[in-house]
């Protein structure tokens, strides 16, 4: 079956502009992850939906962080006023609630 | 809260012979365990998971895992590589319970040399 998709692949933008970052689960998964991939900081946890339980927001590095999951599916990662330390690549997982996360191809994000 | 060392950022070595990449982690909680592997420009592909029971699990494409409580490791083993295991490796590290988010080792990137 089709696996968590995300776009898109690829972003450039300004310092200083907000972006959207879009990510789609495997269908009848109920929990969704964000995770940041940098060179300075590896794999790093954002957020984390489980059902209609408040998220867990432990990971996001700043206020400028903000993400959201419509009807328990599609999410989307938002970074307002990017600065080029943002600069990595942004990658989705989802799972059924039960141990194993399939991860997406990733965005990869460059602020210039 | 849970941590994970990988002890080698690089591993080259060459093709047909064994490889081991060493895992070690820390936790005052239960764990599942967990390698990932990440071919350039692609996302994260589950290797193997150690969730409970034997020691020994096996994952896809030959490899193998054994967890060792006392020592608090997970070392990632294949008897042969091929140059198609070229790539960078992932150990992580997730309570059992709750909302299981996984904690990244720094990776290990293996070179197979032909």
């Amino acid at each position: 079956g089709a696996g968590v998709s995300q776009s898109p692949s690829n972003k450039v933008t300004e310092k200083g502009k907000d972006v959207e970052l879009r990510c789609d689960p495997i269908s009848g998964h109920t929990a969704l992850y964000w995770y940041r991939q940098s060179l300075g900081q590896g794999l790093e946890f954002l957020i984390y939906f489980q059902g209609n339980s408040a998220p867990d927001k432990s990971g996001l590095p700043s206020d400028r962080f903000s993400a959201e999951r419509t009807g328990g599916s599609v999410s989307t990662l938002t970074i307002q006023r990017t600065q080029q330390e943002d600069s990595a690549v942004y990658l989705c997982a989802s799972s059924t609630g039960a141990e194993t996360q399939y991860f997406g191809p990733g965005t990869r994000l460059l602020v210039l | 809260a849970q941590s994970v060392t990988q002890l080698d950022s690089q591993v080259p070595v060459f093709e047909e012979a064994p490889v081991e990449l060493r895992c070690n982690y820390s936790s005052s909680v239960s764990v599942y365990l967990f390698w990932y592997v990440q071919y350039p420009n692609q996302g994260l592909q589950l290797l193997l998971k150690y969730l409970s029971g034997s020691t020994l699990v096996k994952g896809i494409n030959g490899f193998e895992a054994e967890f060792n409580k006392s020592q608090t490791s997970f070392h990632l083993r294949k008897p042969s590589v091929h140059i198609s295991d070229t790539a960078e490796y992932f150990c992580a590290v997730s309570e059992s319970q709750g909302a299981q988010k996984l904690v990244f080792g720094q990776g290990t990137r293996l070179t197979i040399n032909p």
